[in-house]
């Protein structure tokens, strides 16, 4: 079964909103990575969180890996069109298996 | 600075035959994965390779082999082909390993008729 799971599935913003997806393991995360892929167009590695409670930022996108390293989200603050794609967590668990979140499709109206 | 690359772009084969996609890499990272991209699936990893001449079965490893003779090279072959192997395939390489960061391809667009 699927190792991690991402929400929303799918997710329409008018542009100047803000956007959060969630992800969400059963099992521990030794680390967790996000990427973000455009229409038609492939991953692309945005970030690795490591440490519990970690947070970090690129300009309007706030990433975060939960205390217990089972959870992270990743928050965009007014999103712009360029924003648009799907975005991905995947993680590492202590087993050392390796599992991408199913993804969250933002769509941002203009 | 070609970076890397996936041949064919995409393809169309029929049920039963044999189709094999290139992953070509210039980096000289030590890893490289195969995934496939499913819609409600995300991606799964099919197999990866630490080097050359080392493989090893990912989350969807069955219909698929793989081979990795040269450090540049991770060829993805479907021995014989299912349209349930209808998918994106992306081919991506690391310096470290799963779990760090990867660069991915642009994909190989399959679909089995």
């Amino acid at each position: 079964g699927q190792q991690v799971m991402q929400i929303p599935q799918y997710q329409h913003v008018q542009e100047g909103e803000d956007f959060t997806t969630y992800c969400n393991s059963s099992t521990t995360l030794s680390n967790i990575q996000w990427y973000k892929q455009r229409p038609g167009g492939h991953p692309v590695f945005l970030i690795q969180l490591v440490k519990s409670g970690e947070v970090k930022k690129q300009k309007r996108l706030t990433f975060q890996f939960g205390e217990a390293k089972k959870n992270s989200s990743l928050h965009i603050t007014a999103t712009q069109t360029t924003d648009v794609g799907t975005y991905f967590c995947a993680g590492t668990n202590t087993g050392n298996q390796f599992y991408f979140g199913t993804g969250t499709s933002l769509t941002v109206i203009p | 600075d070609a970076g890397i690359t996936q041949s064919p772009r995409y393809k169309i084969t029929e049920t039963g035959r044999q189709v094999t996609l290139m992953c070509h890499q210039t980096w000289s990272h030590s890893y490289m994965f195969w995934y496939r991209q499913d819609l409600g699936h995300g991606l799964r990893l099919i197999y990866y390779s630490a080097a050359a001449d080392i493989t090893d079965k990912g989350e969807v490893p069955d219909g698929y082999v793989v081979s990795r003779s040269k450090t540049e090279n991770f060829p993805l072959t479907l021995e014989s082909a299912t349209r349930s192997q209808t998918s994106v395939y992306f081919c991506a390489s690391s310096r470290q390993g799963l779990g760090t960061e990867a660069f991915f391809g642009q994909g190989t667009r399959l679909t089995v008729v």
